[in-house]
């Protein structure tokens, strides 16, 4: 098993450019989560989807959009990249009924 | 808005040492995790504490959740250099449905030979 998957690895964009970052697990978990990460600040809940079909507004939503293509992918889109979302993103899953979510090797992103 | 305030931010330590690190919150969870981050990589579940008052301990790692669950400290015997990474502390919003954590913005320990 692989776990949680992230790609890219890395990403360097243009202000105003559009990229999705792509997530998958491979451990039939019914919830995904993205996050995203900064100095000082820890990790920060951008969206979340408990459920294949459902998704929702975590913590700091503004700028992006998601999608919860099937039970095991979930990617995140960045529609208009703004240098404030220069960052490290990472994706998460959890089994329904247990407490443990499990991380990718997240995505780190740079918008100049 | 639940909080969870972490201290100390950073802390650099020799090996041997012994060391605490605190999660505080004026608000109340129905579970506190502890995971453990390394350089390049995602976060790593530690423990999960749930009862107040709880203490468990992973080798030479000790976690307690307070009486009120309100607050937990994670204490480091005879820390080696393999134990450096970031420390962060977890909340499961008390009463939420989804499994949503609020995380401490973590403690960074290096440990030295």
């Amino acid at each position: 098993n692989a776990g949680v998957t992230q790609t890219p690895k890395f990403q360097v964009l243009k202000t105003g450019q559009s990229m999705t970052l792509q997530c998958a697990q491979d451990m039939n978990h019914n919830s995904m989560y993205w996050y995203r990460q900064d100095p000082g600040m820890g990790l920060r809940l951008i969206y979340y989807s408990a459920s294949e079909g459902t998704t929702d507004k975590g913590e700091v939503p503004n700028g992006y959009n998601v999608s919860r293509l099937n039970k095991r992918e979930f990617s995140l889109r960045l529609e208009s990249a703004a240098p404030s979302q220069t960052s490290v993103y990472f994706c998460a899953s959890r089994a329904r009924g247990t407490d443990t979510q499990y991380f990718g090797p997240g995505t780190r992103l740079t918008v100049l | 808005t639940q909080l969870l305030e972490q201290s100390p931010q950073f802390l650099s330590i020799q090996e041997g040492e012994n060391l605490t690190v605190y999660c505080n919150s004026s608000s109340v969870f129905s579970s506190l995790q502890w995971y453990r981050q390394e350089p390049g990589e995602g976060p790593v579940l530690l423990v999960t504490v749930v009862t107040g008052g709880e203490v468990k301990k992973l080798k030479r790692l000790t976690f307690q959740f307070g009486d009120a669950r309100k607050d937990s400290s994670l204490h480091i015997t005879a820390a080696q250099p393999g134990d450096t990474g970031l420390y962060l502390c977890a909340g499961e919003d008390y009463g939420g449905s989804q499994g949503n954590l609020i995380f401490g913005k973590g403690t960074k320990l290096s440990v030295k030979p």
